[in-house]
């Protein structure tokens, strides 16, 4: 195991839902990232938080939303979603923000229905 | 086992071949990049890294090796095993920037 912890594992929603993904790391590492991984596309970098604080968002709706209450737990809150955004979502945390290795959870695969 | 140069989306391999699997990326300010490899229901795993300043650099069986004249960066494993097989992707880094790319992956599977 990479020290990364991801719930759930699978979910299943209906457009109106609303559903949080949880992340969490026992490395102490100080930066952590949600990224999605849809089929046949390269992995996307959506969010970096770097103690606690957001340093980066790529251009996500807002439909998604993530809350870093501390360095060791990541939400993501996702709201109205729609069929396009079912895919994996991968958490991953590193020592040091991005210049160095990261270490990946094991993802929550999420269907929009 | 080798493709040299060229990106493709699947390559085989017998066991005990060498394997190298190619990366183009894009930016020519990116500093940083890494190597993952994915296994089926797992997430990514840190394989290698490599900074601009380098051209080489060896793992455990695994090389990179980095050419910033034509943005190209490889991965090569050494007697490649079943376990071996996997999803492997580059990531290329900005660092100055913040900014991250990952790259398409090559479907990697060894043969017995």
């Amino acid at each position: 195991e990479t020290g990364v912890t991801q719930t759930p594992r699978h979910l299943v929603m209906g457009m109106t839902n609303k559903k949080s993904l949880k992340c969490e790391q026992h490395l102490g590492h100080n930066a952590m990232y949600w990224y999605k991984q849809s089929a046949k596309k390269p992995l996307e970098l959506m969010f970096v938080y770097s103690l606690e604080e957001r340093v980066e968002n790529n251009s996500v709706p807002s439909r998604f939303s993530p809350e870093c209450p501390n360095s060791s737990h990541l939400f993501l809150h996702l709201h109205t979603l729609q069929p396009e955004d079912s895919a994996l979502y991968l958490c991953a945390s590193s020592q040091y923000l991005l210049y160095n290795e990261q270490f990946f959870g094991p993802g929550t695969r999420l269907t929009v229905l | 086992g080798e493709s040299v140069g060229l990106h493709l989306p699947t390559l085989s391999v017998q066991e005990g071949d060498n394997s190298i699997i190619n990366c183009a990326y894009s930016n020519s300010a990116s500093d940083y990049f890494i190597w993952y490899k994915q296994e089926s229901g797992k997430g990514p795993q840190f394989i290698i890294d490599i900074r601009s300043n380098m051209d080489k650099r060896q793992g455990q069986r695994v090389t990179v090796l980095l050419n910033k004249t034509v943005k190209h960066l490889s991965l090569q494993i050494a007697a490649t095993q079943p376990g071996d097989s996997a999803v492997y992707f580059c990531a290329e880094m900005n660092t100055n920037a913040g900014k991250s790319t990952f790259g398409d992956g090559t479907t990697l599977t060894v043969k017995p």
